[in-house]
């Protein structure tokens, strides 16, 4: 059963564009929806997170705007730029269950100079 | 400050043959420890995670066992590899006491099986 669904799959955006990525979620008591950065062999590493009880939450260029009765958040990155590229990945958790994370199926990301 | 180490870095084994994969945190203690399996171009999918030592869940029936033989060190074995265990494995904690809190990932293992 996939709790988070993402999409796009892949995503190919001109540099100084906005990329977009969208992710949708069934169980509403998941209360943390974080994004993740993964490069290319490497671990995943938080970008940004948001909790449900608010509905945008930006660092830098990038922006995670949250519904909570439509059940979907999405990632902004605004200004996009080639050191952007990589698989990013949506997730979502409930405190009480052990902080367990659940991942939407990642989007690869490539930023065109 | 907290590090987490994860080894080998890639690993070719042939069918049939045992796995054992290490995953050591530092800084920490107590931590909440997960395995997870990333199958090329998909997503991350929860193998097994553990809140304490020798208490593993496992999230999904499989090939694959874990274990936490002290408190810092979470072990993925396989007594016999198959050809569907060829992935990237991440190993990855949490703080157990902070809510909704940050994950903190491994480099992974890249794992062929032959």
């Amino acid at each position: 059963q996939q709790q988070v669904k993402q999409s796009p799959q892949s995503l190919i955006v001109q540099k100084g564009g906005i990329s977009i990525i969208n992710c949708a979620y069934e169980n509403t008591a998941f209360d943390y929806f974080p994004w993740y950065q993964q490069f290319p062999g490497k671990g995943p590493a938080l970008l940004i997170a948001i909790r449900p009880d608010v509905s945008e939450k930006k660092e830098g260029r990038f922006t995670i705007s949250f519904n909570k009765s439509a059940k979907q958040f999405s990632l902004h990155i605004m200004d996009s730029q080639p050191g952007d590229s990589a698989t990013y990945f949506c997730a979502a958790s409930r405190n009480n269950a052990g902080n367990m994370l659940t991942f939407g199926g990642g989007t690869r990301l490539m930023v065109k100079p | 400050s907290q590090t987490i180490h994860q080894w080998p870095a890639t690993l070719v084994q042939p069918v049939g043959s045992p796995l054992s994969l290490e995953c050591t945190v530092e800084g920490t203690s107590n931590p909440n420890l997960y395995w997870y399996r990333q199958a090329a171009g998909r997503g991350l999918q929860l193998l097994f995670y553990s809140v304490g030592i020798g208490q593993i869940s496992s999230e999904v029936p499989q090939n694959l066992s874990a274990s936490r033989p002290q408190d810092r060190q979470f072990i993925l074995s396989s007594k016999k590899l198959l050809l569907s265990d060829s992935g990237f494995y991440l190993c990855a904690w949490t703080e157990p006491l902070l809510m909704n809190t940050e994950a903190f990932f491994g480099q992974g293992t890249r794992l062929t099986v032959v």
